[in-house]
């Protein structure tokens, strides 16, 4: 079954604990993407990978970190979460390009205390 | 003036009627729009994408677009109870490279 699997779908930690939520595809998409959405604001695209190790930022970068090492795997990392990264995240993959249509992952949501 | 934008809603309509969603878009955007539907606590899914003037069938679904007023519009007939989610719209800008940019959705309620 062709799926955009995140992990994990819950998360509540304290401010300063580094975190990693990962992100997998097994559809061989090239484009991958991290979303945060929040009430009012719609989704808001983090970061974006055209390719692996072809990693780029999106309108809210800053607070994240991405890898792509592996053409599946796009993990999003905070080094030092803040309460304002609470939040709802999605990756999200399309096969060639953005304006590919986009396969969303379940979410993650993340509070930070 | 954001690149698109929505009513936020909530929009009620009752079940059977036809329900209309509106999206306005900027000068930065391009060509290509798309219409996703996310149940509550769920993730956002594809319904219907639109490239060119005027209107696109699907099943209950049509996506119209008026490059000349810049709207994107989705209207849903025979509503459903099912039909109940919020919408996003969505369209490609060119910024360097092509962006993909979100409203911020219309919450929609069929009542029974």
């Amino acid at each position: 079954e062709a799926q955009v699997t995140q992990n994990p779908r819950y998360l509540i930690t304290v401010t300063g604990k580094k975190l990693t939520v990962t992100c997998s595809q097994n559809m061989n998409h090239e484009y991958m993407s991290w979303y945060r959405q929040d009430p009012g604001l719609g989704l808001r695209q983090i970061y974006y990978s055209m390719n692996v190790e072809v990693t780029d930022k999106g309108d809210v970068p800053e607070g994240y970190k991405v890898s792509r090492k592996e053409k599946r795997n796009f993990p999003l990392i905070l080094e030092s979460p803040s309460p304002n990264q609470t939040s709802l995240y999605f990756c999200a993959s399309s096969l060639a390009f953005e304006g590919d249509i986009q396969y969303f992952g379940a979410g993650t949501r993340l509070s930070v205390l | 003036q954001k690149e698109v934008e929505q009513n936020s809603g909530p929009l009620s309509v009752p079940e059977g009627a036809i329900a209309s969603l509106n999206c306005t878009y900027s000068d930065r955007v391009s060509q290509s729009f798309f219409w996703y539907r996310q149940y509550s606590g769920k993730s956002p899914e594809l319904i219907m994408s639109i490239y060119s003037n005027g209107d696109k069938e699907d099943g209950r679904f049509t996506a119209q677009l008026n490059k000349a007023s810049q709207y994107v519009s989705l209207l849903i007939r025979d509503s459903q109870p099912s039909d109940s989610a919020t919408y996003l719209c969505a369209a490609i800008i060119i910024q360097g490279a092509q962006k993909l940019v979100f409203g911020q959705g219309t919450r929609l309620t069929i009542n029974p």
